[in-house]
């Protein structure tokens, strides 16, 4: 039982360049979605959040989508950093996580 | 800056032992939530605790896991017989809305049921 999907394992970007995430959810009753960011032997870092009713959210260097219709949300960090090289989760409310993308930036 | 703490960071037991996982939730957080990760699995969601009682479970949450909050201050995970794929982090988290704000994360029990 898979209600929220990333479908990527990993994904490897530039410096400098855009770094596109994707999730996607099939309960139509989840309105509020968060990404979060985790390190090897830390817990998860909330990132960014967004409302059913909001379409995109951005703060700073991240924005997260959200497409209702097609049950799709996409978190887009620009420019990348290689800080950034880290598991990013999306999740619906706090009960729901999806496996994790690898995220890497490289310089 | 605010944070959640767990404690032990590693724990190692005996398959058939008792367990009790430690976390210290923000001062002003309501909400609590455990959850674990299997190494290389997905963080998932066991429980989340508000007002003195359950509120949501998973399936995982079975009879052996049990939560407390002894005090005003911790929160406690407690596995009755642990059994080897009860191996995991185990993460402690806290928010002060519930589902409409983040929940903060504490940095991880690593259990290792031997």
């Amino acid at each position: 039982d898979q209600q929220v999907k990333q479908n990527s394992p990993s994904l490897s970007v530039q410096e400098g360049r855009i770094s596109i995430l994707n999730c996607d959810y099939t309960n139509s009753m989840f309105d509020y979605f968060l990404w979060y960011k985790k390190y090897p032997a830390e817990g998860p870092t909330f990132l960014i959040s967004i409302s059913s009713i909001k379409d995109k959210n951005e703060d700073g260097r991240f924005t997260v989508f959200l497409n209702k219709s097609a049950k799709h949300l996409s978190l887009h960090i620009v420019p990348s950093q290689p800080g950034d090289s880290a598991v990013y989760f999306c999740a619906a409310k706090e009960l729901v996580f999806g496996a994790g993308t690898i995220l890497r930036v490289k310089s | 800056e605010p944070e959640v703490t767990q404690t032990p960071s590693h724990q190692v037991t005996q398959m058939g032992q008792e367990v009790i996982l430690r976390c210290v939730p923000i001062s002003n957080h309501l909400y609590f939530y455990w959850y674990r990760q299997i190494l290389g699995q997905k963080v998932e969601f066991l429980v989340s605790f508000y007002n003195n009682e359950i509120s949501e479970k998973s399936e995982i949450f079975d009879d052996q896991f049990s939560v407390e909050r002894p005090d005003g201050s911790n929160f406690t995970l407690k596995i009755r017989s642990t059994k080897l794929e009860d191996s995991a982090m185990y993460f402690c988290a806290s928010s002060d809305q519930g589902g409409r704000t983040e929940a903060f994360f504490g940095q991880g029990t690593r259990l290792t049921v031997v």
